[in-house]
Formats: C-alpha cells, structure tokens, sequence
C-alpha cells in the first residue's frame, strides 16, 4: 500500500531535549515536504525537498532542520524545541504532476 | 502575494443538504488547485484536483469543485452531505511541480459540522 509513514504520532517533550520525528514514504517520490498545522493558520510549509541531498526552507522554518541522504526518508528534526513549536506536524511526498501524499501526523507537545 | 482563503471557518448543515464551501486564491501563475479533508485525528486525504482542462472537476465522496478564474475561486459541494463528511476541509493552491518547489499554500481550513 501506498503510504507516508510518520513516527512518533503522538510526543511529550521539554523545552530543550533535541527531539526526532521520523518520515518515510514507499511511493519512489522525489519531493517531500514538512509542514506545521495550527489553528486558524492552515498548513505552513517548514522544509522541502526536491531529491535526494536537497534540501530547502519552507516559510518556518526557524528552530527546525531536516536532511535527505536517502530517497524514502525525509526527517525532521528539532536541536532545541521550544514551546511555540507544540504543534501538529505532517510529512508529506510527491511526484511530478502528483498531488501531495501525507502521513498521518505527529502532534508534539513542549512543555 | 500568494494565499488562499476561506471564508467560513465553520459551517453547520442538515443531514441530506447541499453543501458549498468556498475558496478564494491570489496566485501569479497558472495555479494547480486542491480541495483536502482531514477527519479528527486523521492526515489529509484529497478531495480532488485541478490541473487543466474542464473547470468542473469531480472527487471522491460525492464531491466536486469549480474553477472560476475571472472570480479566482475554486468551491467545493456537494448535492446531499452524510454525517460522515463532517470533518475540516482545505483548499490549497501550488505551480507546476517541474522547476518549482511543488510548494502548497493551505487556506486555514473550514470545519463542517453536519446535524442529524
């Protein structure tokens, strides 16, 4: 099955703990993406990537870095998470003239 | 500036009613348009597309959109909404994925509630 795979889903941390959110997808996509849900804002794109070791800023991306070395996995990372991340994060990848695909989501707390 | 808004940011209908959500876009190219739903605690699955062609585009469920670009607008319905399509609905706007970043812009969503 077709699929992008997030993990955790669910995240508890404290302001500070460098923190890793997983993104995998099985579908050969070239482009993946990150984006933060939050109420009354929609999705806002934080990284983007157009293959694999490239990589770009979204329009928040401040406070979050991501990498690429292979072409499934796309994950996000947070070195030192702060309050105003809390948030719910989706992955999301795609191909060419190809909606987006997106994973499941993980909601993270910063407490 | 590129966006996308919706105006209503909750809507409630009757079991069995029509539906229409609405979506308005400011975008500098020719712009690929999407309707998304995100069920509670769900990631968002699409609706449908539009790419080219037929203004009128038919989805998934039951539903269907309309391009209008003298209006920039891009409304979904749907002749008789079931109880199970309540939900939160996004339009969202992007360019051609060849030489772009494939970027969406998401309105901020519209939440349907549907009573009995």
């Amino acid at each position: 099955e077709a699929q992008v795979t997030q993990n955790p889903r669910y995240l508890i941390t404290v302001t500070g703990k460098k923190l890793t959110v997983t993104c995998s997808q099985n579908m050969n996509h070239e482009y993946m993406s990150w984006y933060r849900q939050d109420p009354g804002l929609g999705l806002r794109q934080i990284y983007y990537s157009m293959n694999v070791e490239v990589t770009d800023k979204g329009d928040v991306p401040e406070g979050y870095k991501v990498s690429r070395k292979e072409k499934r996995n796309f994950p996000l990372i947070l070195e030192s998470p702060s309050p105003n991340q809390t948030s719910l994060y989706f992955c999301a990848s795609s191909s060419n003239n190809s909606p987006l695909h997106f994973g499941n989501g993980t909601r993270l707390t910063v407490t | 500036a590129q966006s996308v808004t919706q105006p209503d940011i909750h809507i409630t209908v009757s079991e069995g009613a029509s539906l229409e959500l609405r979506c308005n876009y400011s975008y500098g190219a020719t712009p690929y348009l999407f309707w998304y739903v995100q069920s509670p605690g769900q990631g968002l699955q699409l609706l449908l597309k539009y790419f080219s062609g037929d203004t009128l585009v038919q989805g998934i469920k039951g539903f269907e959109a309309e391009f209008k670009r003298s209006q920039s607008s891009f409304n979904l319905r749907k002749p008789s909404v079931h109880w199970s399509d309540a939900a939160e609905y996004f339009c969202a706007v992007g360019g051609a994925w060849l030489g772009n970043t494939g970027k969406l812009i998401f309105g901020q969503g519209t939440t349907l509630q549907v009573k009995p």
